[in-house]
């Protein structure tokens, strides 16, 4: 999980503004992850993207948008329309090998909106 | 849709005893089942993992049991320790996806 980075690890949002927070990863890993954390609760999924230029939405896709144009990067932008976007947001890769779905993350972003 | 539920939110123990917690999971097809643990403020980190091929896993003073009748799986920790302290949180594969579905989460804390 030491090849995965997020940056920035703070990042304060006005209301009304998009941010991106981003994703890198050199573990040469296939699939690529956002998750929500909030105070209490698990990882719910936003977003995943198998493969280069092609991403699916997860159970909490609304106000939020990816794009994947890259193997290594999976960057996450948190739109205007996201209506409670403070929470910790995690990005996580895998290698897809057959019966492989280990899962490691990065150090997180702490979103707070102001 | 797929689900995991965990057990319990909440474990306080004393530094030594061993602490257990369940979880269930929905989907009979689900294969794969790792266990993360999380300090604060840090990225959740696999400690142990089990396929749907074996019903028991050791890595010392940490095993996972899985139950795939019952659909569930339990992570055992012996010999508690301080630095035991964190949340811990089951996840179990969905069905011909490459994806994880959490559970909520369990706030270990070892008193010494």
């Amino acid at each position: 999980d030491g090849g995965i980075t997020q940056s920035p690890k703070y990042l304060f949002r006005k209301e009304g503004q998009n941010v991106t927070l981003s994703c890198e990863q050199n573990l040469n890993h296939d699939a690529m992850y956002w998750y929500r954390q909030d105070p209490g609760q698990g990882l719910r999924l936003i977003y995943y993207s198998q493969i280069v230029n092609d991403f699916q939405k997860g159970d909490i896709a609304e106000g939020y948008s990816v794009s994947r144009e890259k193997k290594e990067s999976f960057p996450l932008t948190v739109t205007s329309a996201q209506k409670n976007p403070t929470a910790f947001y995690l990005c996580a890769s895998s290698m897809i090998v057959a019966g492989t779905d280990t899962q490691y993350f990065g150090p997180g972003t702490r979103l707070t909106v102001l | 849709g797929e689900n995991v539920e965990q057990h319990p939110s909440t474990l306080s123990v004393q530094e030594g005893d061993s602490a257990v917690i369940k979880c269930t999971y929905s989907d009979s097809a689900s294969n794969y089942f790792p266990w993360y643990k999380q300090e604060l403020g840090k990225r959740p980190q696999l400690i142990i993992d089990i396929r749907s091929n074996v019903g028991e896993k050791k890595d010392q003073r940490i095993a996972v049991t899985l139950n795939k009748t019952a659909k569930h799986f339990s992570l055992h920790i012996t010999e508690t320790q301080p630095e035991d302290s964190a949340v811990y949180f089951c996840a179990a594969s969905i069905k011909n996806t490459d994806k994880l579905i959490f559970g909520t989460g369990t706030r270990l804390q070892v008193f010494p």
